[in-house]
């Protein structure tokens, strides 16, 4: 398998323009995640989907930001529009679960957003 | 809110040492605890997963225990080696969504 799949690797852009990141979470697994790294707040949840329904979004900063998820092998993470404040690592990662189980969350290579 | 704690925040150690890393969390309601490598500008190498109910997990030259009740884990690299050089990040699962430590950086030494 080739993992979970995420696009651009690196994206710069200007204040005020949407961006859009994309994700391809390994094939079989029914949860997934957008994360996002910041020096200052490390590692943050951003949004979770289980079997392509969002679950939670409290971690989403704002307005601003919104991710779908149309089916099992595509998610799209969308800023609109971007600010300074925006540039940081955001990773996808996913997992499969079944019932009570918690397996091993497998992460994308991530997306290097700057905001200029 | 669960809280995850990483001590030292920078190590630095000749070849050959055998370390460890330190991970904290303030509530012990937890499904698994995960620890994770990143390398500069990459993404997160998943390195143990250790379920709840685990005491401990082992591969290759890393060792990784979990203590539920004192909040605590830690992971042992054996013989260390300059490739080893990376962050080390401690996730705990309390939900559905990991919590993250700030993570260790580890430099190894020639």
């Amino acid at each position: 398998d080739a993992g979970v799949i995420q696009s651009p690797r690196h994206e710069v852009t200007e204040m005020g323009q949407e961006v859009t990141l994309r994700c391809k979470p390994i094939s079989g697994h029914n949860s997934l995640f957008w994360y996002r790294q910041t020096m200052m707040r490390g590692l943050e949840l951003l949004i979770y989907f289980n079997n392509n329904v969002p679950i939670d979004d409290s971690g989403m900063p704002e307005d601003r930001f919104s991710a779908k998820m149309p089916n099992a092998s595509f998610s799209t993470l969308k800023i609109q529009p971007s600010e300074p404040r925006d540039s940081a690592v955001y990773f996808c990662a996913s997992r499969f679960k079944q019932g009570g189980s918690y397996n091993e969350q497998f992460f994308g290579p991530g997306t290097r957003l700057t905001v200029l | 809110k669960q809280e995850v704690t990483q001590i030292p925040a920078a190590l630095s150690v000749p070849e050959g040492e055998n370390l460890v890393l330190n991970c904290s969390f303030t509530d012990s309601a937890i499904y698994n605890l995960q620890w994770f490598r990143q390398d500069p500008g990459k993404g997160l190498t998943s390195l143990l997963l250790i379920q709840s109910s685990q005491r401990e997990q082992t591969s290759g030259r890393l060792n990784a225990s979990l203590d539920k009740s004192s909040g605590r884990s830690t992971l042992y690299i054996a013989a260390s080696q300059p490739g080893d050089s990376a962050t080390y990040l401690c996730a705990v699962l309390p939900g559905y969504a990991l919590n993250f430590g700030k993570g260790t950086s580890l430099l190894v030494t020639p």
